[in-house]
């Protein structure tokens, strides 16, 4: 089955400064590649997702990359903000849909003020 | 506005208790979903199911069972607790067929089970 891989598992940033977090998946089917955010103590919520037809996709302070060559795919965050501290989540699915997602063990991600 | 719940956010049980989590969500989706959160690992998938009285096993079935008797409602059960149970028990929901390329799953509050 499929084997999604995160790095690093905690990441601090100054206020301000830019964030990536690495995530890579085995199976080469896999076309789907959400991200989830779960603050501190609440729930995962979607917060970007991209398709392998798809290098780049760009939302406001977020962007994420697929390289399906090298079957890896990253999360960038800009101009970090104190609420971006948070755990987030990569995963990937074979399934079109994106029912079946195999998730990574998660980024913890702290930004000083 | 999806509402996902569950029934209880705190759970204590001793092993070998038969233990039952309940989840309800009320956008009609057809697909909902057990997770177990822990540190480290992620969310792991325990089942899925796509409708009623259908289940599929995910990455760690082992220890669970599932039912699905309506389509607003989604219980996971453990037969016989274990103390490598205690988690953090999230359930999800989503469409079977997305509108959009994308297909979020929406999560419940999670349930945090120990086992002693």
């Amino acid at each position: 089955g499929e084997n999604v891989e995160q790095h690093p598992s905690t990441l601090s940033v100054q206020e301000g400064d830019s964030a990536v977090i690495k995530c890579t998946y085995s199976d080469s089917a896999s076309n789907y590649f959400p991200w989830y955010k779960q603050e501190l103590g609440k729930r995962p919520q979607l917060i970007i997702d991209i398709r392998s037809n798809v290098g780049e996709k760009k939302d406001q302070r977020i962007a994420v990359t697929l390289n399906k060559t090298a079957k890896h795919f990253s999360l960038h965050i800009t101009e970090t903000q104190p609420e971006d501290s948070a755990v987030y989540f990569c995963a990937a699915s074979i399934d079109n849909a994106g029912n079946m997602l195999t998730f990574g063990g998660g980024t913890r991600l702290m930004v000083k003020p | 506005d999806v509402k996902v719940t569950q029934s209880s956010r705190y759970l204590v049980k001793r092993t070998g208790e038969k233990v039952f989590l309940e989840c309800v969500q009320d956008m009609d989706h057809e697909n909902m979903f057990w997770y177990r959160q822990d540190p480290g690992l992620g969310l792991r998938l325990i089942y899925f199911s796509y409708d009623v009285k259908m289940k599929e096993k995910g990455d760690i079935p082992e220890g669970y069972s599932v039912s699905r008797e309506k389509k607003e409602r989604f219980s996971l059960i453990l037969e016989s607790a274990s103390t490598n149970q205690t988690s953090m028990y999230l359930c999800a929901s989503s469409l079977l067929i997305p509108a959009e390329p994308g297909n979020e799953q929406y999560f419940g509050p999670g349930t945090r089970l120990t086992v002693t």
